[in-house]
């Protein structure tokens, strides 16, 4: 039961560089979400998708694309990498919505010079 | 949007007590509580729901006013284990989940 993957676990890009960070989850979870966490300004949400073909902004979409194309994976891609987007990422799923308990996936650290 | 966090940082001798605070100017369907040890996930402790009720998991229990927009989680008699950084999620029904800044809370001997 491998619960949330996120690949991969650690990433450098250069400036401009685009890249997509994965999340896959094998629990049959309609609603998945993206968060980036910066020291001091704890979880902040990127996109969700409340199922499949349906995805929705956060707080700080800018820079972000997702996609929902199957229940089980869902994709942010960073179009042209800025150093202001050097994080770690979290993806995050829930059998339904965000009143239930979330998985967290181990995250991604990502930076960007 | 993000709910507000209270104190930002505690530190503890084992077996004291602590609260952390959480409130949001918008009105809430759920409050969530996670727990995050350092280079690891967030980790899921519990939820409460519309209806102010109150919830406990061993020696860590929570409370929701909805009226106020306010949760608070209460930890009893510390131990060094509880060491780590805590986050309150809200939702206000229609709306996502969104996190505040986090609680870091150390435990010393």
């Amino acid at each position: 039961n491998a619960g949330v993957t996120q690949t991969p676990k650690f990433q450098v890009l250069k400036t401009g560089q685009s890249m997509t960070l994965q999340c896959a989850q094998d629990m049959n979870h309609e609603y998945m979400s993206w968060y980036r966490q910066d020291p001091g300004m704890g979880l902040r949400l990127i996109h969700y998708s409340v199922g499949a073909g349906i995805t929705d902004q956060g707080e700080v979409p800018n820079g972000y694309n997702v996609s929902r194309s199957t229940t089980e994976d869902f994709p942010l891609r960073l179009l042209s990498a800025a150093p202001s987007q050097t994080s770690v990422y979290f993806c995050a799923s829930s059998p339904q919505g965000p009143r239930m308990p979330q998985h967290f996936g181990d995250g991604t650290r990502l930076s960007i010079l | 949007q993000q709910p507000v966090q209270s104190p930002q940082a505690v530190i503890l001798r084992e077996g004291e007590d602590a609260v952390i605070n959480c409130s949001s100017s918008k009105a809430l369907y759920s409050v969530h509580w996670y727990r995050q040890k350092h280079g690891e996930a967030p980790v899921f402790l519990m939820i409460l729901l519309k209806g102010g009720e109150q919830k406990g998991h061993e020696k860590i229990s929570a409370s929701f006013n909805e009226k106020k927009q306010q949760s608070s989680l209460y930890l009893t008699a510390s131990q060094l284990s509880y060491s780590g950084t805590y986050f309150c999620g809200t939702e206000g029904g229609n709306t996502p989940l969104v996190f505040g800044k986090g609680t870091r809370l150390s435990v010393i001997a």
